[in-house]
């Protein structure tokens, strides 16, 4: 069973526009939540993460928001750029179990 | 910083064979973990291991074996290709079980 869904499974936008990934989750003892960003050939690596605790994290152009309620979590890359073209995967983990990931979502900046 | 080497990075097997993947971290890391990449499916956990000798079954344990006999080192087998088989097996460890995970390039298997 999927325990964390992703969508949309591809995205194109344009260059200057915002960007919306959205994730939701099975199980309520997930307390962490990671974004990783994966180029062609390479390895998943931290975008940025957010635990329980908090509903936002901002770093750069990059925001996350967590719903705990409803068991969702988003984000939004604002004025996107060619190179933020990459697979983006959202996880989830607890202190008890390893992380598991979504389906993965790969975005196209178009110049 | 730190690196996660997986080899071979490109393997290609015949049916039924046996196959093996290794990885090595010098991060010190105490936790390792083996993900199946398939398109369209995401990462999928097959092993985990939280410790040397410790072995957790992840979500797609069924046809793999793996071992931690080193701290720094983590080894996946499949035990019997299936034709048509194409994936990316990717490496990670981190410290403790929550964090962040680093990864390794990937091994890309081909069953012919």
């Amino acid at each position: 069973q999927q325990q964390v869904r992703q969508s949309p499974q591809s995205l194109t936008v344009w260059e200057g526009g915002t960007t919306v990934l959205t994730c939701s989750y099975e199980d309520s003892t997930f307390n962490y939540f990671p974004w990783y960003q994966q180029f062609p050939g390479e390895g998943p690596a931290l975008l940025i993460s957010i635990l329980s605790v908090s509903d936002k994290k901002e770093d750069g152009r990059f925001t996350t928001f967590f719903n705990k309620r409803e068991k969702k979590l988003s984000l939004h890359i604002i004025d996107s750029q060619p190179g933020d073209s990459a697979t983006y995967f959202c996880a989830a983990s607890n202190n008890n179990n390893a992380p598991r990931f979504g389906a993965g979502t790969k975005l196209s900046v178009k110049p | 910083g730190g690196i996660i080497t997986q080899t071979p990075k490109f393997l290609i097997g015949q049916e039924g064979q046996k196959l093996t993947l290794k990885c090595q971290q010098n991060f010190n890391h105490d936790t390792m973990y083996w993900y199946r990449q398939d398109s369209g499916k995401g990462l999928r956990l097959i092993y985990y291991s939280i410790t040397e000798n410790d072995l957790q079954k992840g979500d797609l344990s069924e046809g793999y074996d793996a071992s931690r006999e080193k701290k720094s080192s983590f080894s996946l087998t499949v035990t019997s290709a299936q034709k048509n088989e194409m994936a990316v097996f990717l490496c990670a460890s981190t410290q403790g079980n929550t964090g962040q995970l680093y990864f390794g390039e990937g091994s890309k298997l081909t069953v012919l």
